[in-house]
């Protein structure tokens, strides 16, 4: 089955700096990703995600990289304000079929200090 | 967007009583949907993979008998915890995805606090 590692497990920031949360996957079949903000006592909230046919994607001062060969993708969050503090996953599955559950890897709680 | 509804968002039961929490898709039918469970600073588990009109699959270490699922209708999912326990405790998650689309949408979690 999938795989989805993810690193740092934690990270912290100064308001206006950059953040960049790499992940890792193991199945090849694998073609849709997705990254998901978390906020405390809350449900995932999808923010941008990724399909296999493009290397990068952005919105706003979200953005996301993809390199299937290596088989890593990269969530970047610019301009870092404190209300993005929050538990950040990201997850990967194959999207032929609405029937594949997504494999998470294991969150990084991102602060921001003003 | 699509929205799951989940509820209820916290409930607190004693231990041996069942807990019921809903699923619902509400502006897309949802084949399948997907239940997780999440412990305090975790990922979020696979518990079991809901399909509409047929059984649950339920992931390798879950008990079916103890973690009811019902999925009777496009649009609603249903997880019993059946005779609950101290270590159900936990944040429950429900999950759904719209046939037409990859994006999965996520309910707001039930916190379940077995006494």
């Amino acid at each position: 089955g999938e795989n989805v590692e993810q690193h740092p497990s934690t990270l912290s920031v100064q308001e206006g700096d950059s953040a960049v949360i790499k992940c890792t996957y193991s199945d090849s079949a694998s073609n849709y990703f997705p990254w998901y903000k978390q906020e405390l006592g809350k449900g995932p909230q999808l923010i941008i995600d990724i399909r296999s046919n493009v290397g990068e994607k952005k919105d706003q001062r979200i953005a996301v990289t993809l390199n299937k060969t290596a088989k890593h993708f990269s969530l970047h969050i610019t301009e870092t304000q404190p209300e993005d503090s929050a538990v950040y996953f990201c997850a990967a599955t194959p999207n032929s079929n609405s029937g594949y559950a997504l494999n998470f890897g294991k969150g990084t709680s991102l602060l921001v200090t003003p | 967007g699509a929205v799951v509804s989940q509820h209820p968002s916290r409930v607190i039961c004693k231990s041996g009583t069942s807990v019921k929490i809903e699923c619902r898709s509400l502006d897309f039918q949802a084949t399948t949907m997907f239940w997780y469970r999440q412990f305090p600073k975790q990922s979020l588990m696979l518990m079991a993979t809901s399909n509409e009109g047929s059984k649950a699959t339920y992931e390798q270490g879950v008990e079916k008998d103890k973690f009811l699922i019902n999925h009777a209708s496009l649009t609603l999912s249903t997880l019993t915890v059946t005779s609950a326990h101290p270590e159900d405790s936990s944040f429950y998650i429900c999950s759904a995805r719209d046939f037409k689309n990859t994006e999965a949408f996520f309910g707001q979690g039930t916190r379940l606090t077995v006494v």
